[in-house]
């Protein structure tokens, strides 16, 4: 079945730096990836839509200027946290939509975040 | 390594028919749970979610899961299910800092 790698698994990082994660389709092209937050004993947040060639569409409230979202091809969407803060320490995951099979959502095992 | 499971890839139903879909994983200790249901063409939306307590949790839309510890199991159960209900449902399954998504159960539902 579809495969979704997330890379790294988990990073720390120090206050004021970028951090960028990297979400790859390994076996579909991904018109379309999701990029989502959980914060602690809560459920995921909608960050942002990532469409392949064009601008991420941001949910409200979400910096688009701090969290930068590049879907720049089909297989591969990066989420950069700039300038990072230990307030952005969180759970990030990104899912890709297949669409040659059948529009199924296939999740990356996700990125844990420590700002320190 | 751990790992979370739904069993049925693909679900067809008659509306008004009544719904299980089966979540297992395979943490030890205390978990949270969640089942998520994305709609066609929508990010997904959370439809319950167990964090301890009473073990049978209820959602939105009439959809309920009951957290069988010594199963490892937190089916989603809905007695009468609706055309509106197609979807793809995720499990997902929190222990510490780790987070895992189930594969996902496609549910179609024929008017």
């Amino acid at each position: 079945g579809a495969v979704v790698s997330q890379h790294p698994s988990r990073v720390i990082c120090k206050s004021g730096t970028s951090v960028k994660i990297e979400c790859r389709s390994l076996d579909f092209q991904a018109t379309t990836m999701f990029w989502y937050r959980q914060f602690p004993k809560k459920s995921l947040m909608l960050m942002a839509t990532s469409n392949e060639g064009s601008k991420a569409t941001y949910e409200q409230g979400v910096e688009k200027d701090k969290f930068l979202i590049n879907h720049a091809s089909l297989t591969l969407s990066t989420l950069t946290v700039t300038s990072a803060h230990p307030e952005d320490s969180s759970f990030y995951i990104c899912s890709a939509r297949d669409p040659t099979g059948g529009n199924r959502y296939t999740f990356g095992s996700g990125t844990r975040l420590t700002v320190v | 390594a751990q790992s979370v499971s739904q069993h049925n890839h693909h679900v067809i139903l008659s509306e008004a028919a009544s719904l299980e879909l089966g979540c297992n994983y395979s943490y030890g200790g205390t978990v949270n749970l969640f089942w998520y249901v994305q709609y066609p063409g929508q990010h997904l939306q959370l439809l319950l979610k167990y964090f301890s307590g009473d073990p049978l949790v209820k959602g939105i839309k009439g959809f309920e899961a009951e957290f069988i510890k010594s199963k490892f199991s937190f089916n989603l159960r809905k007695p009468s299910v609706q055309w509106s209900d197609t979807a793809e449902y995720f499990c997902a399954v929190n222990r510490g800092n780790d987070m895992r998504f189930g594969a996902g159960t496609r549910l179609t539902v024929k008017p």
